[in-house]
């Protein structure tokens, strides 16, 4: 079965710590993988996205992602996390058409 | 380009009313997917449309939920007799192909009381 599994539900950090958000998927075919961000009472915006050639992944706000494709994982990462990061991060999959999402991470920054 | 449209924004409806939530896909954009954020979930898919016709409805619950998207006008996602257990946020995206990346509104929060 096609699935995405986050495995911090709940990440606290103080500002200028180091993130890494767990992304493991479980799909058959071509994957097509991506972060979104929602920031409290917003919608989702795009954080990066991963189609196909260099499997380290740049995007906005400083985050990036790599695809390990024998793991099977896409994990987040960001060097230096600010107050401002502070917002639920979703890893999704697309499959043929539809995304299959991860059921989120909370990430708290302390300022 | 406008992105996706969706409204309202925020509804709130009293057990047994019915929901109307109504998404505009963006220009050229031919294929609308609905999506469904329960509390503490992450979002699920529910129905996938193009112009007049149903594609993938396997997320969408049987009974009290149906979905259009007629060849003029917003699709439309309507809700029933709603119920509590209703209460969510829905998220509707729009693509210009069914194989390409989606574009994803800023969803329309569902509140029954």
């Amino acid at each position: 079965a096609q699935s995405v599994s986050q495995h911090n539900h709940h990440v606290i950090l103080s500002e200028a710590a180091s993130l890494e958000l767990g992304c493991n998927y479980s799909y058959g075919g071509t994957v097509n993988l991506f972060w979104y961000v929602q920031y409290p009472g917003q919608h989702l915006q795009l954080l990066l996205k991963y189609f196909s050639g260099d499997p380290l992944v740049k995007g906005i706000k400083g985050f990036e992602a790599e695809f390990i494709k024998s793991k099977f994982s896409f994990n987040l990462r960001k060097p230096s996390v600010q107050w401002s990061d502070t917002a639920e991060y979703f890893c999704a999959v697309k499959g043929t058409y539809k995304y299959i999402f991860g059921t989120g991470t909370r990430l708290k920054v302390l300022a | 380009n406008a992105g996706v449209m969706q409204n309202p924004r925020h509804l709130v409806r009293r057990r047994g009313q019915e929901a109307r939530l109504r998404c505009s896909p963006m220009k050229g954009h031919s294929h609308v997917y609905w999506y469904r954020q329960l509390p503490e979930e992450g979002l699920k898919f529910m129905v996938y449309l193009q112009k007049e016709n149903i594609i993938d409805e396997s997320g969408m619950p049987k009974e009290r939920f149906s979905a259009e998207f007629p060849k003029e006008g917003p699709s439309i996602l309507r809700i029933q007799q709603v119920v509590r257990g209703d209460s969510a946020a829905y998220f509707c995206a729009s693509s210009p192909s069914g194989d390409s990346e989606q574009y994803f509104g800023p969803g329309t929060r569902l509140t029954v009381t």
